[in-house]
């Protein structure tokens, strides 16, 4: 069964770095996300990308956030200067509709010391 | 705001219980619904969906929902859980329209003790 890859599984950081989190999503998918989920807390949304651009995001993604499709296949999320708040799990997710629902990667844990 | 909620935090059964778990959502449009499974240390799996149609849906590993309209609900149930069913489930909402973002409950630790 197809696939989300997400890389690196884990990450660890100092405060203020730039990150970059990666996800391969399913070939013939043409909706993606990004949710994180601060331990033991819900899953949130952060952003959703269709047509090369983003078409939604929360108000978690503010400045400090970005997410760029660069090439055919891959889909990142930067964080320019993280906090120690962004300490989570992140998700990405890729659908070829959304009311079919979404397929999600096994997620990147983010640790910002 | 949308929001789903999810009313049971932390379950505990045995093994061979029966299970339900509660779901309402807070949107009277059109609506999808779905419940994700988070084993440990894993990823979010899709459990089952709603979209339409016949309003008791089933999906992997015995488990099945009831949509009911009228009561801004999707309940998941399983009716004998096993210990490998021991993950956090979660219920989630796409709201018709202009947004196609999945909104997540807070989710619920289920724990089964052989």
């Amino acid at each position: 069964e197809p696939e989300v890859t997400q890389t690196p599984s884990h990450q660890v950081t100092q405060m203020g770095q730039e990150v970059i989190l990666r996800c391969v999503p399913i070939s013939n998918h043409l909706y993606f996300y990004w949710y994180r989920q601060i331990l033991g807390q819900k899953v949130e949304f952060l952003v959703s990308f269709y047509n090369n651009e983003i078409s939604e995001k929360s108000e978690i993604f503010d400045d400090q956030f970005s997410v760029e499709r660069p090439d055919g296949s891959n889909f990142t999320l930067k964080i320019r200067s993280t906090k120690l708040e962004d300490s989570a799990m992140y998700f990405c997710a890729s659908t070829p509709r959304p009311i079919y629902g979404y397929t999600f990667g096994s997620g990147t844990r983010l640790t910002v010391v | 705001a949308q929001s789903v909620s999810q009313h049971n935090h932390h379950v505990i059964l045995s093994e061979a219980a029966s299970l339900e778990l509660g779901c309402n959502y807070s949107y009277g449009g059109t609506v999808n619904l779905f419940w994700y499974v988070q084993y440990p240390g894993q990823h979010l799996q899709l459990l089952l969906k709603y979209f339409s149609g016949d309003p008791l849906v089933k999906g992997i590993k015995g488990f099945e929902a009831e949509f009911i309209k009228s009561k801004f609900s999707f309940n998941l149930r399983k009716p004998s859980v096993q210990w490998s069913d021991t993950a956090e489930y979660f219920c989630a909402v796409i709201v018709g329209g202009a947004t196609n973002k999945l909104i997540f409950g807070t989710g619920t630790l289920l724990a089964v003790q052989p």
